[in-house]
């Protein structure tokens, strides 16, 4: 079964370091691995996405992530933390087998410090 | 604009009492999907469509119905039969395929639904 794991309830960066929010996944195949952020009260917003090609993806509001096939992970990073990057954020990977389901991680609040 | 509209955005229900929440998608998408959220479970899929008049059950069905009699409607109905319906409810789109924008889930502002 396609599975992916968050292990960090929440993340506490200064604002300014960089951030890792962290990301494993058990696919059969090749995975199409996403993030999402949602706000308060909100629907989640589409930050990235990976699928085929190179293993850094970049994406809205300076983010990025790294594909790592080995280690079966997508974390989520960013260079430099801004305290309105204090959000829920969710992985996700979509399901290969015949459907178009698509599996969410439990979320990691971070929370950006000034 | 294209987007996905969900409504209403706050519904209170009584115990015993079905409710419907309304989804309308104007971005041509195939798929839609049901979502519940509860803190700290993150989001469960209850239904999802791929196509219209077509559905299939999640991993939490149980209490919930939808139909899909057109490509951009997917309402969901909260039985009386689903014993703690009090969650956030998200309702999402997307379109398969290999074009730029084709597998991204596309979400709702989300309905809060409070069993009283």
């Amino acid at each position: 079964a396609q599975s992916v794991a968050q292990p960090e309830d929440q993340v506490n960066v200064a604002e300014g370091n960089p951030l890792t929010v962290k990301c494993t996944y058990s696919v059969s195949g090749n995975p199409y691995l996403f993030w999402y952020v949602q706000y308060p009260n909100r629907g989640l917003q589409f930050l990235l996405k990976y699928i085929t090609g190179d293993n850094l993806v970049k994406g809205s509001y300076g983010f990025e992530a790294e594909f790592n096939k080995s280690q079966t992970s997508f974390h989520l990073k960013k260079p430099s933390a801004l305290v309105s990057d204090s959000a829920l954020y969710f992985c996700a990977v979509r399901d290969l087998s015949g459907t178009y389901k698509y599996i969410f991680g439990t979320g990691t609040r971070l929370k950006v410090l000034a | 604009d294209g987007g996905i509209t969900q409504s209403p955005k706050y519904l209170f229900r009584k115990e015993g009492q079905n409710v419907t929440l309304s989804c309308e998608q104007n971005l041509n998408h195939d798929a839609m999907y049901w979502y519940r959220q509860d803190p700290g479970q993150g989001l469960r899929l209850i239904y999802y469509s791929q196509i219209v008049n077509d559905f299939q059950k999640g991993d939490i069905a149980e209490g919930y119905s939808v139909s899909r009699e057109k490509k951009e409607s997917f309402p969901l109905t909260v039985t009386s039969a689903q014993k703690n319906p009090t969650a956030f409810y998200l309702c999402a789109s997307s379109l398969p395929g290999l074009g730029s924008g084709a597998n991204v889930l596309t979400f709702g502002a989300g309905s809060r639904l409070t069993v009283l």
